[in-house]
């Protein structure tokens, strides 16, 4: 069974905190996304990788960066967060052309 | 700049009734379709995908590609409340490494 694992459903933190976000792929995927969803702008894409150490932007990198050391795992990292980085963060791996998703991170930064 | 486009609704059906729910896509290349399922506050997941024009049927579900007119459509037969969620529209270029474009959703309510 397909699983990909976020480490927090929850997250508060402050402006100006430097925040993590980490994504788990039990797969051997070789595809990992990064997305945030707001209501009424759907889902946007922050960052993708095609394989370690490999990383690509996407939509809205702007203020984001990405880590991936290891095949399994992909983290997102807010540098600096700010209150406009409020948002639902779903990680996603590709199996194919099949995008498998995480639980998601419900961020809010006060 | 690829676009797709879907009516963010809500489309408000009774239970027992057909659901349909449209997407449109700017890009002619595009070869490869999903139609993910969103229930509030989870992730989405996948219900069908198609690649050929014509229909594709699973189960109550029936996908619709027409290519020349650049539209996707997902039939709901039956629907029932638990049918009730956030519909994703998913497009993919050909070629090189896959990066979906999503629509914004579309809402459906299934009443009793």
């Amino acid at each position: 069974d397909v699983k990909v694992t976020q480490s927090s459903r929850y997250l508060v933190k402050r402006t100006g905190e430097k925040v993590f976000l980490e994504c788990v792929q039990d797969m051997d995927h070789e595809n990992m996304f990064w997305y945030r969803q707001d209501p009424g702008l759907g889902l946007r894409l922050i960052y993708f990788s095609y394989d370690v150490k490999m990383k690509e932007k996407g939509d809205i990198p702007e203020g984001y960066s990405v880590s991936r050391e290891k095949k399994e795992r992909f983290s997102l990292i807010l540098e600096s967060a700010s209150t406009n980085q409020t948002s639902m963060y779903l990680c996603a791996s590709t199996l194919g052309e099949t995008q498998y998703f995480g639980p998601g991170t419900r961020l809010l930064v006060l | 700049q690829k676009e797709v486009e879907q009516n963010s609704g809500p489309l408000s059906v009774p239970e027992g009734a057909i659901a349909s729910l449209n997407c449109t896509y700017s890009d002619r290349g595009s070869q490869s379709f999903f139609w993910y399922r969103q229930y509030s506050g989870k992730s989405p997941e996948l219900i069908m995908s198609i690649y050929s024009n014509g229909d594709k049927e699973d189960g109550r579900f029936t996908a619709q590609l027409n290519k020349a007119s650049q539209y996707v459509s997902l039939l709901i037969r039956d629907s029932q409340p638990s049918d009730s969620a956030t519909y994703l529209c998913a497009v993919n270029l050909s070629g090189g490494s896959y990066i979906p474009t999503f629509g914004r959703g579309t809402s459906l309510i299934v009443h009793p």
